[in-house]
């Protein structure tokens, strides 16, 4: 049962675009949202995370807008460069574990 | 400090055989977690511990094992490897205090293919 799903698998995007993941969930028991970034050979690290009582984060080129009412949260990367390019996770964890439910992941490639 | 570390990082084995993946972490965390990663599925919780003598099953706890050895490490074992255990597992050690809510931090996976 995938609690959190996450949408494009893969994006392209040219150099200096806007990069724009999402992400849908269902538990409204998740209080806490992280986005993990992913380069090939290497364990994911964390990149931004939200809590619900705010409606945004930025944090340099990456923000994250958060939807309560929709359940939804996406990741907007500006002036993407192709440094970028990695595959991104978005996670949801609730307050009463210490687990975090993971997406499916998005491969963003970043044309120069 | 090295963080997270995993032995080994490639791993072929043959259905049937078993083997333990070791992971060690050195920031004196309370939590450690086993994932696998596998294409179009994301990241997938095997076993957790929460503290040092406590763990838990994850999403995907069948045909694996877990043994907390003590605060720094984290072994998982696969008894009798199959083909569908054929993936990429990373270890991940967290810290928590109260209700924040602590990074995970990851190692640098294990590579495992069962013929």
């Amino acid at each position: 049962q995938q609690q959190v799903k996450q949408s494009p698998q893969s994006l392209i995007v040219q150099k200096g675009g806007i990069s724009i993941i999402n992400c849908a969930y269902e538990n409204t028991a998740f209080d806490y949202f992280p986005w993990y970034q992913q380069f090939p050979g290497k364990g994911p690290a964390l990149l931004i995370a939200i809590r619900p009582d705010v409606s945004e984060k930025k944090e340099g080129r990456f923000t994250i807008s958060f939807n309560k009412s929709a359940k939804q949260f996406s990741l907007h990367i500006m002036d993407s460069q192709p440094g970028d390019s990695a595959t991104y996770f978005c996670a949801a964890q609730w307050g009463g574990a210490q687990k975090l439910v993971f997406g499916q992941g998005t491969r963003l490639t970043i044309n120069p | 400090n090295a963080g997270v570390t995993q032995t080994p990082k490639f791993q072929v084995l043959k259905t049937g055989q078993s083997m333990t993946l070791q992971c060690a972490q050195d920031m004196n965390h309370n939590s450690m977690y086993w994932y696998r990663q596998d294409p179009g599925m994301g990241l997938r919780l095997i076993y957790y511990s929460a503290s040092e003598g406590t763990t838990d099953k994850g999403e995907v706890p069948n045909g694996y094992n877990v043994s907390r050895l003590n605060k720094r490490e984290f072994s998982l074992r696969l008894e009798s490897a199959a083909p569908s255990q054929t993936s990429v597992y990373f270890c991940a050690s967290s810290e928590r205090v109260g209700r924040t809510y602590n990074e995970q931090f990851f190692g640098p996976g294990t590579r495992l293919t069962v013929l």
